[in-house]
């Protein structure tokens, strides 16, 4: 069974702290790993990762992948309190079709 | 503007009736999908659909149904026989290339009581 795993599962830090969440999976067709951040309701694509080693960034985050440990890390630099949210990683298979397996959620609070 | 709307964003039934919730997008995606959000559990897949007229079942269908009349619609209808309904429901709609990203509707949160 497809399943993916992240931690940790609640974190509450200060603004200006960096912080970072953790992913790990284990799928049959491993295609892609991806981010997102659900802050009220719809979740927001953050990053794609493909390839192993090659680090995305956008502005304070940034993300890795390590296809041979089987994670990926999102880091946020000088959190702000506008970073508090619900930080999704889903895995993207392809079994006859694209499907998108999701970890648990990691909830960030960031207090001022 | 494009995008994926879900209505209603609130949801209140009595325990033994069928529900509808209504998922429409036009960006033009082939692909839809049914997720269900429950506070710890991150999302789950209950049906998708790659083309119009073809659906599949997800992780959890049961007590679930779907159907894919037109590209721009994917209906979920919650059925009395779905044990814990009371749920955050998300939509999401996809193109069939190797961008697997997922863009999401806002939701419905279903309460049944």
């Amino acid at each position: 069974e497809d399943k993916v795993v992240q931690s940790p599962l609640s974190l509450v830090v200060h603004e200006g702290d960096t912080v970072t969440l953790n992913c790990s999976y284990e799928v049959t067709n491993f295609r892609s790993l991806l981010w997102y951040k659900q802050e009220k309701k719809a979740p927001t694509f953050l990053f794609m990762l493909t390839s192993s080693g090659i680090e995305k960034k956008s502005g304070r985050l940034s993300s890795i992948l390590d296809k041979k440990e089987l994670f990926s890390i999102l880091n946020i630099t000088a959190t702000q309190t506008g970073d508090s949210a619900i930080y999704l990683c889903a895995v993207a298979t392809v079994q006859g079709a694209q499907k998108l397996v999701f970890g648990q959620g990691t909830r960030l609070t960031i207090n001022p | 503007d494009g995008g994926i709307t879900q209505s209603p964003k609130y949801l209140f039934r009595k325990e033994g009736q069928n529900v509808t919730l209504s998922c429409e997008q036009n960006l033009n995606h082939d692909a839809m999908y049914w997720y269900r959000q429950d506070p710890g559990q991150g999302l789950r897949l209950i049906y998708y659909s790659q083309i119009v007229n073809d659906f599949q079942k997800g992780d959890i269908a049961e007590g679930y149904s779907v159907s894919r009349e037109k590209k721009e619609s994917f209906p979920l209808t919650v059925t009395s026989a779905q044990k814990n309904p009371t749920a955050f429901y998300l939509c999401a709609s996809s193109t069939q290339t190797a961008s697997y990203e997922q863009y999401f509707g806002p939701g419905t949160r279903l309460t049944v009581t």
